[in-house]
This record gives C-alpha cells, structure tokens and sequence, in this order.
C-alpha cells in the first residue's frame, strides 16, 4: 500500500523568506509525485508534478519540488514567499500504472502554509 | 487543463436521505475518481468511475452505501445513500487522462447532514 506523510500540520514563514514544505511517500515502486494547493471556499488546484527525469521540477506560480528517491523525500520549495501563497498544501503519490492520471492519489493530511506580512 | 463542474456546490439534508452528487467536464476524459474531505482531513479516495463498467471502490467505501454511475465520457453521479451526520463532508470529482500524468478536480459539494 503506498502512503504520504507531511510531518508539519502548519509552516509559518515571512514574507520574502525563502519556504519549504515537507513531504515523505512510501509505494512500491516508481512514484509519480503530486502537489495540490487549495485556498479557503475553492477546489483543488494542480501545482506540480515529478513522473521521471530531472528531479527538480518547476510548476505554477513560482513554486517547484525536489525529488529525492534516497530519502523518498518530494520536499516544495519557493524562492521568496508571497502573503497570497497562504493556502492548505497537499502532497500525493500514484503508482502510475497506468499513467499517472488513470490512478487514484494518495494524499497526505496537508499543511497550512501561513506567510506572515 | 479540463473545465470540471459539480452539482449542486453544497446541500443540507436529514438523515436518512440520498443525494446525488453530478460531475460535469468540458471534454472527454478517460478515468473519473471520486474524493471525500472531511472536515478538516486530507482527500480520501472512494472509487474510480470506469465508463462502460462498474465502478471500482476502494477498501472502506461500498457500492450500496455510494453508488456511481458513469454513462459517458464527460459525466458521473455519486450517490450518498442512508445519510448519517458522518457524511458530512466536501465530495469531489477529478478527472485523469491515461498518459497524461495529470489530474484535476472539480470544486466540490460540500454536504452537510444534520
């Protein structure tokens, strides 16, 4: 059975400040790694995605992931942290069997990421 | 990225009662899944919505407690039957194209049962 754990219930970083948020999976086999942002009232929204290749990926808004199949790590980075990236954060993993959009995710319980003026 | 609507966005019903839950998407999509966020929780996975087959239900979540259909390749219903207050919850669909590596999700239903 594969499993998402983000350690951190809520991050608080200063605006300006480099953030990251933490993400560990456990599957057996090739991940295909995920980031979803949700902000209050609306739905789920694609951020990023790792499915093969080069390990740093870049998605929306500024954000990109660093895969790290040696410590089964998909930590999310941004360089400098905007007030408006304040959201819920959620990491998830498919096994892509099929291609990673024919799978069900997995999530893990996601963080609160506050950024502070 | 496909434009996903759902029906009705919330709902209050009693106990006991049924809602259907509709998936709408703006173009074909090969699989359709089926979220519960409860409150305050992450998304929990209740089954994959296959066109032309039955459903596929993950451990914990059963067919006559959240029946689906799938009749064609841009729509889905969930069912949540018998309502508890343990329902309560937000239910979203997301769709997934096989080789596209993605996936994306409507806004959701947000349910309540009193």
């Amino acid at each position: 059975a594969q499993s998402v754990a983000q350690p951190e219930d809520q991050v608080n970083v200063a605006e300006g400040n480099p953030l990251t948020v933490k993400c560990t999976y456990s599957v057996s086999g090739n991940p295909y790694l995920f980031w979803y942002v949700q902000y209050p009232n609306r739905g789920l929204q694609f951020l990023l995605k790792y499915i093969t290749g080069d390990n740093l990926v870049k998605g929306s808004y500024g954000f990109e992931a660093e895969f790290n199949k040696s410590q089964t790590s998909f930590h999310l980075k941004k360089p400098s942290a905007l007030v408006s990236d304040s959201a819920l954060y959620f990491c998830a993993v498919s096994l892509g069997a099929s291609g990673g959009g024919a799978d069900g995710l997995t999530f893990g319980k996601g963080t609160h990421l506050i950024i502070q003026p | 990225s496909a434009v996903i609507s759902q029906k009705p966005s919330r709902d209050i019903c009693q106990r006991g009662t049924s809602l259907t839950i509709q998936c709408q998407v703006d173009s074909q999509v090969t699989m359709m899944f089926w979220y519960r966020q409860q409150p305050g929780q992450s998304l929990t996975l209740i089954a994959t919505a296959n066109q032309g087959s039955e459903a596929t239900y993950e451990s914990g979540f059963v067919i006559d407690k959240f029946p689906i259909s799938r009749p064609n390749l841009t729509f889905s219903t969930l069912t949540v039957s018998n309502m508890s207050p343990e329902d309560s919850s937000i239910y979203l669909c997301s769709v997934g194209t096989s080789g596209r590596n993605e996936q994306f999700f409507g806004p959701g239903t947000r349910l309540t049962v009193l």
